[in-house]
C-alpha cells in the first residue's frame, strides 16, 4: 500500500524566511505528486503537480518542488515565505492510473509578520 | 462558478440521527470522491466512484453509505450518527483513470455529532 510522510507537523518562520518542507512517500512504482494547500477555514487547492520530466517543478504563489526519484520524495520549497502563506501543506501521492489519492498528515505552517 | 460543491458547509446534529451531504461537479469528470479529514487535520479517502460505479471502499462503517445517481453527483448518508463522526468531510473529483491529473475538491463539510 502506498503512504505519505510528512516529517514537519508544527514549522514556525517569520516572514521573508525560507521554507523546505519534507515528504517522503512509499510506493514501487510511478507515481503523480501533489502539495496542496489549504487556508484556515478553506477547501484544499493545487500548489503544484509532477507527472514526468524536469523533477524540479514551480507552482503557483512562488512555490516549488523537487521530486528525487532514489528517494522517494517532494520536498516544497519558497525561497521566502509571507505571512500570507500561513495556512497546512499537504503532500499527496497516486500510482499511475489509479484513482486514489495518498495524503500525508500535513504541516501547519506559521509565519510571524 | 464553483467547480465541486458540497451542501451543507456546516452540519450540526445529534447522535443516531441520519444526515446526507451532497457533492456536485461540474467539470465533466468521471471519478468522484468522499476523504474524511479529522480534528488533527489527517485526510482518510473513503469512497471513490467511477462513472457511477463503486470502486474504492476504504473499510468506511456501513452506516455511511455514498450514493451517484449520476457521474456528476456523489451524496454520502450516515445513518446513525456517532461523536466519532464529527469531521470535516471533503468531496472531490478527477477527470478519470486514463489521465494523470490532481483532484479538485470541494469546500468541505463540517459535521458536528453533539
Amino acid at each position: 500500500a502506498q503512504s505519505v510522510s510528512q516529517h514537519n507537523h508544527h514549522v514556525i518562520l517569520s516572514e521573508a524566511a525560507s521554507l523546505e518542507l519534507g515528504c517522503n512517500y512509499s510506493y514501487g512504482g510511478t507515481v503523480n505528486l501533489f502539495w496542496y494547500v489549504q487556508y484556515p477555514g478553506q477547501h484544499l487547492q493545487l500548489l503544484l503537480k509532477y507527472f514526468s520530466g524536469d523533477p524540479l517543478v514551480k507552482g503557483i504563489k512562488g512555490f516549488e518542488a523537487e521530486f528525487i526519484k532514489s528517494k522517494f520524495s517532494f520536498n516544497l520549497r519558497k525561497p521566502s515565505v509571507q505571512w500570507s502563506d500561513t495556512a497546512e501543506y499537504f503532500c499527496a501521492v497516486n500510482a499511475r492510473n489509479f484513482n486514489k489519492f495518498y495524503f500525508g498528515s500535513g504541516t501547519k505552517l506559521n509565519v510571524k509578520p | 462558478d464553483t467547480a465541486v460543491s458540497q451542501t451543507p458547509k456546516y452540519l450540526v446534529t445529534q447522535m443516531g440521527n441520519d444526515k446526507s451531504i451532497k457533492c456536485e461537479q461540474n467539470l465533466g469528470h468521471d471519478t468522484m470522491y468522499w476523504y474524511k479529514q479529522d480534528s488533527k487535520k489527517f485526510l482518510k479517502i473513503m469512497f471513490s466512484y467511477n462513472n457511477k460505479e463503486l470502486i474504492i471502499n476504504e473499510t468506511v462503517p456501513n452506516r455511511f453509505s455514498p450514493k451517484s445517481p449520476d457521474k456528476a453527483h456523489l451524496n454520502l448518508h450516515i445513518n446513525s450518527l456517532e461523536l466519532g463522526d464529527s469531521a470535516v468531510y471533503f468531496c472531490a473529483s478527477s477527470p478519470g483513470q486514463v489521465l494523470n491529473t490532481e483532484a479538485f475538491f470541494g469546500q468541505g463539510t463540517r459535521l458536528t455529532v453533539v
